[in-house]
């Protein structure tokens, strides 16, 4: 079952804003990672963080990681219309780190 | 490198042909992984295999087997194709000892009639 749950499923803003995207999960994990789909295609990994750490930055994304809540957000700034795609997070169970269980996809729509 | 490659890219089956799904990859990883995707659903894990000659049932395995005869090899094979089974299917592969992020190959349209 899905372990991930993204929200909202899907989010259309103008370029230059910015993106926030929520995960919550269900149990306990170790990491916790992003992923994008553009049309057509296949994943490709953005982020991940691990399940001791509260934010974690990569370029313009920055993830933040409340195990408390047992949630994610992926914030996306400055908007480009390259950045439309699905997008995906990805929770390992702990004591079980070799499989993934991925939420069901928010679509983001960045519009010129 | 070519990354994760997947073979075909698209295939139409009647109901009870049988196909294989080849998923190769070159960067030597340990684990390999066959996902399905389907609209609203996400991604849901079929099997996956953490090395030559082992595999492991995920999520949704009925209705598919695998093979790991080699490496970088994952085979994915449907004995009976039914309607259900109508999906994109992924491939995906990663390293035993890394930042655990998966290599998706780019994918294989099936329909089945």
């Amino acid at each position: 079952s899905q372990q991930g749950e993204e929200d909202p499923q899907a989010l259309s803003i103008q370029e230059g804003e910015n993106a926030t995207m929520n995960c919550s999960y269900k149990t306990s994990i170790n990491n916790l990672q992003w992923y994008r789909q553009n049309s057509g295609r296949g994943l490709v990994h953005l982020i991940l963080i691990r399940s001791n750490e509260r934010e974690k930055h990569s370029g313009r994304l920055r993830v933040t990681l409340d195990t408390s809540k047992k949630s994610s957000s992926l914030l996306i700034t400055a908007s480009r219309a390259a950045d439309t795609a699905s997008y995906f997070c990805a929770t390992d169970v702990r004591g079980g780190s070799e499989k993934l269980v991925f939420g069901k996809g928010m679509k983001l729509t960045v519009n010129p | 490198n070519a990354g994760v490659t997947q073979t075909p890219k698209f295939r139409v089956l009647k109901t009870g042909q049988s196909m294989t799904l080849l998923c190769a990859q070159d960067m030597n990883h340990e684990y390999m992984y066959w996902y399905r995707q389907d609209p609203g659903m996400g991604l849901r894990l079929i099997h996956y295999s953490v090395g030559e000659g082992t595999t492991a049932k995920g999520e949704v395995p009925d209705g598919y087997n695998v093979s790991r005869l080699k490496k970088q090899n994952f085979l994915l094979g449907l004995e009976s194709a039914a309607p259900s089974q109508t999906s994109v299917y992924f491939c995906a592969s990663r390293e035993v000892r890394s930042s655990y992020e998966q290599y998706f190959g780019p994918g294989t349209r099936l329909t089945v009639t």
